[in-house]
């Protein structure tokens, strides 16, 4: 069956640009989310959706952070004035309260 | 917080078994979990533990944990080319409610040589 996707696989942008990356969860997991991986280290949690309750936020880094999740299916994760330092590559990861499956990753990178 | 760490390269020669060590801090970890990134790849799930389980086979793949030490380690036999990649060791909490959000290691790089 279908895995998670996500959209673009790479995105090259100018500091001070708004992103939005997308991800297309395995159909009928209720829960999805978002880390990021920076260059030589693990990953780090962002944000999760689970059906219809409130997102998890706790793990945005900033405010020029923030995602969205319509019709508990497709999620966007927007980053506003991009910084150099956004760089990474976002994982999106779908579940269905258990184990945690990802998408093969958006590459950002901030010149 | 929660902490997971990993040595960051292991290499090993074809055919040899490979053994990737992890430890963790957080107690109420329940759920261990091993996945494998190839390069340009996204993390590909290879196996996962429960803490009430010391032991889990799967194929090539033998996971042991020691819950009062806290360490996780995951053995591949017979390893092959194929096997090269960053390896990852990752945790989440029982707790209902919680994001259950994993938290990882910094991933081992596996090198297998020929």
């Amino acid at each position: 069956g279908a895995g998670v996707s996500q959209s673009p696989s790479n995105k090259v942008t100018e500091k001070g640009k708004d992103v939005e990356l997308r991800c297309d969860p395995i159909s009928g997991h209720t829960a999805l989310y978002w880390y990021r991986q920076s260059l030589g280290q693990g990953l780090e949690f962002l944000i999760y959706f689970q059906g219809n309750s409130a997102p998890d936020k706790s793990g945005l880094p900033s405010d020029r952070f923030s995602a969205e999740r319509t019709g508990g299916s497709v999620s966007t994760l927007t980053i506003q004035r991009t910084q150099q330092e956004d760089s990474a590559v976002y994982l999106c990861a779908s579940s269905l309260g258990g184990s945690q499956y990802f998408g093969p990753g958006t590459r950002l990178l901030v010149l | 917080g929660e902490d997971v760490e990993q040595s960051l390269f292991l290499s090993v020669r074809e055919g040899d078994s490979s053994v990737i060590n992890c430890t963790y801090t957080d107690s109420s970890s329940t759920y261990l979990y091993w996945y494998k990134q190839e390069p340009g790849a996204g993390l590909q799930l290879l196996t996962y533990i429960f803490s009430n389980m010391d032991m889990k086979q799967d194929q090539r793949l033998t996971v042991l944990l020691n819950k009062k030490d806290k360490h996780l380690s995951l053995r591949i036999a017979d390893t092959q080319t194929g096997d090269s990649a960053i390896y990852f060791c990752a945790e989440s909490p029982i707790s209902s409610g919680s994001a259950r959000q994993l938290t990882f290691g910094s991933g081992t790089q596996l090198t297998v040589l020929p």
